[in-house]
């Protein structure tokens, strides 16, 4: 199996902040994925990390709001930028391993 | 459009008391459904993985099953350990990596 560790586990912001949550996994990896996940909700995709090329971002997020860094196989980053309440959730970093599909502990963000 | 409905939302059983957990869903093309257990303030840990109808696994207290338009979680003789929330997701062919999840069903067993 993957190993994913997320940094940073929780944090409190000031709104309009930024925060920058990194990723690491313990093995190469083609492809990292980004999920959201509002108090009481389930996991929403936010975008996909590739190395060497831009995130595709889903519907409803983009790049300026949630700027992706992909510069090796084995590491990523999200920023959410220009923060409000209203953008704290937790944010899962996952990867695809053979045909199982790994999540890091998340990164709780309360925004205030 | 790819969806995923979990029933119920939340269940209470008593220690020993088995049931199980449905996980109902439309994609054009599966290419896998996913379950997951989550603790509160944890990542989601894998549990299984279904490519085809009529496949099942098992683990432990736990098995999965799945048809064309749904799959079940059973649980059997489950105990208080068991209490968390289990999610169901479902990849398409068309969106390789992207997981579509259902809203989860949140177990609570009581001893």
């Amino acid at each position: 199996s993957a190993v994913i560790s997320q940094k940073p586990s929780r944090d409190i912001c000031q709104r309009g902040t930024s925060l920058t949550i990194q990723c690491q996994v313990d093995s190469q990896v083609t492809m990292m994925f980004w999920y959201r996940q509002q108090p009481g909700q389930s996991l929403t995709l936010i975008a996909t990390a590739n190395q060497g090329s831009e995130a595709t971002y889903e519907s409803g997020f983009v790049i300026d709001k949630f700027p992706i860094s992909r510069p090796n196989l084995t590491f990523s980053t999200l920023t959410v930028s220009n923060m409000s309440p209203e953008d704290s959730s937790i944010y899962l970093c996952s990867v695809e391993w053979a045909t199982e599909a790994f999540f890091g502990q998340g990164t709780r963000l309360t925004v205030v | 459009e790819d969806q995923v409905t979990q029933s119920p939302e939340a269940l209470r059983l008593q220690e020993g008391e088995s049931s199980s957990l449905n996980c109902s869903y439309t994609v054009s093309g599966l290419r896998g459904l996913f379950w997951y257990r989550q603790d509160p303030g944890k990542g989601p840990e894998f549990l299984f993985t279904l490519y085809s109808a009529g496949e099942e696994k098992e683990k432990e207290r736990l098995k999965a099953t799945l048809t064309k338009k749904e799959s079940f979680l059973h649980i059997t003789a489950p105990k208080p350990e068991d209490s968390a929330t289990y999610l169901c997701a479902v990849q398409g062919m068309s969106n390789t990596g992207k997981l579509i999840f259902g809203q989860g069903t949140t177990l609570q067993v009581k001893p």
